[in-house]
């Protein structure tokens, strides 16, 4: 069984603080994914990963930055909180091309 | 215009029912085409892949228009536990492979 983790299930912040959100998965995937999940708007990807030290954009990276540095490690990165990324974030990995096995999600709520 | 669009619903209805979801996509170049399932305050999870020949897995048929840009999702003889969100996603080639989300169909099936 492909199994992604994530460090927190819920996770309280204040705004202004430095804030890390980590991802394992243990099927050996070449792709990682970090997505934010807000009601009526869907999953947004925020960074992607295919490969070790590679990153890219998605769709909404402002705020945001990733570390990918082992293979089955990615890591979100707030660098300074803000109330507008209360947000369930979710990690996700994947084979290229191939299905996504997403994380359990984490939900952030910040103050 | 978003690049995955569905029908965010509600769509309820009866047990028994056939119920049919479309997502269109706008990236023409797009390579790979999935069906998640999503249910309350968890994580998505594959629920089919979808092929240009169209797919079945028991009360599921996807299917996939290249020249229209839309797959489909049908159930049939609706179960009460196949209410969730169903959400579509498209992967295409961006050096990395890139996935992107639709918002989700909210589908209740009720007695």
């Amino acid at each position: 069984d492909v199994k992604v983790t994530q460090s927190s299930r819920y996770l309280v912040k204040r705004t202004g603080e430095k804030v890390f959100l980590e991802c394992v998965q243990d099927m050996d995937h070449e792709n990682m994914f970090w997505y934010r999940q807000d009601p009526g708007l869907g999953l947004r990807l925020i960074y992607f990963s295919y490969d070790v030290k590679m990153k890219e954009k998605g769709d909404i990276p402002e705020g945001y930055s990733v570390s990918r540095e082992k293979k089955e490690r990615f890591s979100l990165i707030l660098e300074s909180a803000s109330t507008n990324q209360t947000s369930m974030y979710l990690c996700a990995s994947s084979r290229t091309g191939e299905t996504q096995y997403f994380g359990p999600g984490t939900r952030l709520l910040v103050l | 215009r978003k690049e995955v669009e569905q029908d965010p619903g509600p769509f309820n209805v009866p047990e028994g029912a056939t119920v049919a979801f479309n997502c269109t996509y706008s990236n023409s170049a797009s390579q790979s085409f999935f069906w998640y399932r999503q249910d309350c305050r968890k994580e998505p999870k594959l629920l089919m892949s979808v092929y240009s020949s169209g797919n079945e897995d028991g009360r599921f048929t996807a299917q996939l228009n290249r020249a229209s840009q839309y797959i489909s999702l049908l159930i049939r003889d609706s179960k009460l536990s196949d209410s969730a969100t169903y959400l579509c996603a498209v992967t295409f080639n961006t050096g990395g492979f890139k996935t992107i989300f639709g918002a989700g169909t909210r589908l209740f099936v009720k007695a």
